[in-house]
């Protein structure tokens, strides 16, 4: 049910500088993550994925860091825009199989 | 291209009515369809896996008898909340796998239901 009085995490970053967004995965056999960016009152919006036979994958101005030893992940964006401003939650998966777990979330706000 | 919507975008309902949530993927065909619930300020909880022409897979916790799933065509899958109370009050958001599976899923806009 529903949790009264719960927060996200927030990250509060300047127009223009970088910001990065860590996520701890659960499952040690995941192999497959992505980040998803989330507004509000809509769907997740695909971001970026990276493989776990890589630790390191670029898009236009973010990047995810996989560190599989310490399971976790990290979101870099570039030169963060009022538009970033949303909630960005990561997701795992497990080889062989289609479902995604979603992790807990963190709220971007841009300061302009 | 890989377009998911979902219908209707909100809903309100009395309590002990049911609803209808569809989810439509507009240009590809999705042999397997997710839905999900997410209560505000949390995650996305995954409720059941919808394969096309089979029963849907719920996970664990979610009745299966409550959130009545149909798959009936590649393109359609449909979420009907039987006899809603209000802590069905949520955020239900569907996502479709193309065929053939990449293991990408693409999410729809997200259908919100109050319950009163």
């Amino acid at each position: 049910g529903e949790s009264v009085g719960l927060h996200l995490p927030t990250l509060s970053v300047q127009e223009g500088d970088n910001s990065i967004i860590n996520c701890a995965y659960s499952n040690s056999a995941s192999d497959y993550f992505i980040w998803y960016k989330q507004e509000s009152g809509k769907g997740p919006q695909f971001i970026i994925d990276i493989r776990s036979n890589m630790d390191k994958r670029q898009g236009q101005r973010v990047t995810v860091l996989l560190n599989k030893t310490v399971k976790h992940l990290s979101l870099q964006i570039a030169a963060t825009q009022p538009g970033d401003s949303a909630v960005y939650f990561c997701a795992e998966m497990v080889a062989a199989g289609n479902k995604l777990t979603f992790g807990g979330g963190t709220r971007v706000l841009v300061k302009p | 291209g890989a377009v998911v919507s979902q219908h209707p975008s909100w809903v309100i309902c009395k309590s002990g009515t049911s609803v209808k949530i569809e989810c439509r993927s507009l240009d590809f065909q999705a042999t397997t369809m997710f839905w999900y619930r997410q209560f505000p300020k949390q995650s996305l909880m995954l409720m059941a896996t919808s394969n096309e022409g089979s029963k849907a897979t719920y996970e664990q916790g979610v009745e299966k008898d409550k959130f009545l799933i149909n798959h009936a065509s590649l393109t359609l899958s449909t979420l009907t909340v039987t006899s809603a109370h209000p802590e069905d009050s949520s955020f239900y958001i569907c996502s479709a796998e193309p065929q053939p599976s990449t293991d990408t899923q693409y999410f729809g806009p997200g259908t919100r239901l109050t319950v009163l």
